[in-house]
């Protein structure tokens, strides 16, 4: 059961870099959505998605960009790295709205 | 206003304490509510959704009082392994329906 699954679990960029943290669930969920992490402020939403081709923005959109072409991939693009983007990166899905979300296991990003 | 607020804690009890969190929300629209456990350095898993009527667990029960607009957590006999942080997840409304709203997390401390 694979569930919700994050690519890279760590990973250490220079600023300006770019890079794509991968998700995919193979539980045929329609929604998915991208959480940062940090110490004292909780889980922030950073961009989700109702269904394939459909993207909208969270609370903490700003420098990151995502695409949905298929139900099952949700990733997500830093387009220029920020030590301030430097986080834990969860991916979660849910079967539709009000239901659970499930979590992949997180993606730990460090920009320096 | 954050659309969820959560008491950070830190929360220490001794085995067999019966401890209750609160979060409160501000959307008085919002239907679905949930109580994720985070163990540290994984990833947040649901521990139970929260009913209108409230629900039971085992040793954990959840309740929604609507006209105060909070919903809480209450852990019986306290165990050891219940250690970790708690999460509150409301769902939003109107134009975030389908986002999921996190508390920044209580945590809690279970001591032999």
């Amino acid at each position: 059961n694979a569930g919700v699954t994050q690519t890279p679990k760590f990973q250490v960029l220079k600023t300006g870099q770019s890079m794509t943290l991968q998700c995919a669930q193979d539980m045929n969920h329609e929604y998915m959505s991208w959480y940062r992490q940090d110490p004292g402020m909780g889980l922030r939403l950073i961009h989700y998605s109702v269904g394939a081709g459909i993207t909208d923005q969270g609370e903490v959109p700003n420098g990151y960009n995502v695409s949905r072409s298929t139900t099952e991939d949700f990733p997500l693009r830093l387009l220029s790295a920020a030590p301030s983007q430097t986080s834990v990166y969860f991916c979660a899905s849910s079967y539709r709205q009000g239901s659970e979300a499930f979590f992949g296991q997180g993606t730990r990003l460090t920009v320096v | 206003r954050k659309e969820v607020e959560q008491d950070p804690g830190p929360f220490n009890v001794p085995e067999g304490a019966t401890v209750a969190f609160n979060c409160t929300y501000s959307n008085s629209a919002s239907q679905s509510f949930f109580w994720y456990r985070q163990d540290c350095r994984k990833e947040p898993k649901l521990l139970m959704s929260v009913y209108s009527s409230g629900n039971e667990d085992g040793r954990f029960t959840a309740q929604l009082n609507r006209a105060s607009q909070y919903i809480s957590l209450l852990i019986r006999d306290s165990k050891l392994s219940d250690s970790a942080t708690y999460l509150c997840a409301v769902e939003g409304r109107g134009s975030t329906l389908g986002r999921l709203y996190f508390g920044r997390g209580t945590q809690l401390t279970v001591w032999p």
